[in-house]
């Protein structure tokens, strides 16, 4: 079946960097978007950025520029969000989510189970 | 700030009707979509391409989409369908996406 899986929880320091890997399984690979959303406790969703698995091309949301970085490996089926210079802020679940390519109706129909990023000294 | 606003709560009767909004100017241009997302699960896609349904959501889940509001109806609300509910659309650049700040839907 179609799924993304995600890396485990990780505790960092502020400061330090983080770096989130998403599996993909069930479809091919470089046919769809990978999206990365982040959800602090108690609060709304926040879009991250994505990246295009075929191309390799990126798009930050702005919030996010120069801290974040997203990368895939084409030969395992995965996708990485690497994240620097955390701050408390940055606590929160991070999913990917997959989208399709070029749709300028855009929607994200398959989800990670997200992966808990704490930033405590 | 987010582009696409949304009222922060909502509460409807079981088994009655209810709608939640989205407002944004980007709407004008693109459609939303809606997930829905119960606590400590990851959220799940209910409506797209303004009124399609993925496989397994229920058919009382549709969409709508005028103007700068578009709108996820719930016809005869269930209490499995208790959650909280975003909207999502490209920004106005076309180049990103947001989301809106999320319902919570209560079923009473």
């Amino acid at each position: 079946q179609v799924q993304l899986v995600q890396s485990a929880a990780e505790v960092k320091k502020p400061g330090a960097s983080v770096k989130v890997s998403c599996k993909a399984s069930g479809y091919t690979f470089t046919s769809y978007d990978i999206n990365w959303v982040r959800q602090a406790t108690g609060q709304g969703l926040e879009w991250m950025g994505w990246t295009n698995p075929k191309s390799g091309s990126i798009g930050y949301a702005q919030n996010f520029q120069g801290r974040v970085t997203m990368t895939r490996d084409t030969s395992i089926s995965t996708v990485y969000m690497e994240l620097s210079s955390l701050r408390s802020e940055d606590t929160a679940v991070y999913y990917c989510a997959r989208g399709p390519t070029g749709n300028d109706y855009y929607y994200m129909d398959v989800w990670g189970q997200g992966t808990t990023v704490t930033v405590s000294s | 700030s987010s582009e696409l606003t949304q009222d922060p709560a909502v509460s409807v009767a079981l088994g009655q009707t209810v709608r939640i909004t989205c407002q944004g100017d980007n709407l004008r241009s693109y459609y939303a979509s809606w997930y829905q997302q119960k606590p400590g699960q990851a959220p799940v896609l209910v409506i797209y391409d303004k009124n399609d349904r993925p496989s397994g959501i229920p058919d009382r889940f549709s969409g709508s989409s005028s103007g700068n509001t578009a709108s996820l109806t719930i016809t005869g609300a269930q209490a499995e369908d208790e959650a909280d509910y975003y909207c999502n659309s490209r920004d106005s650049s076309g180049n990103h996406l947001v989301f809106g700040g999320g319902t919570k839907l209560t079923v009473l």
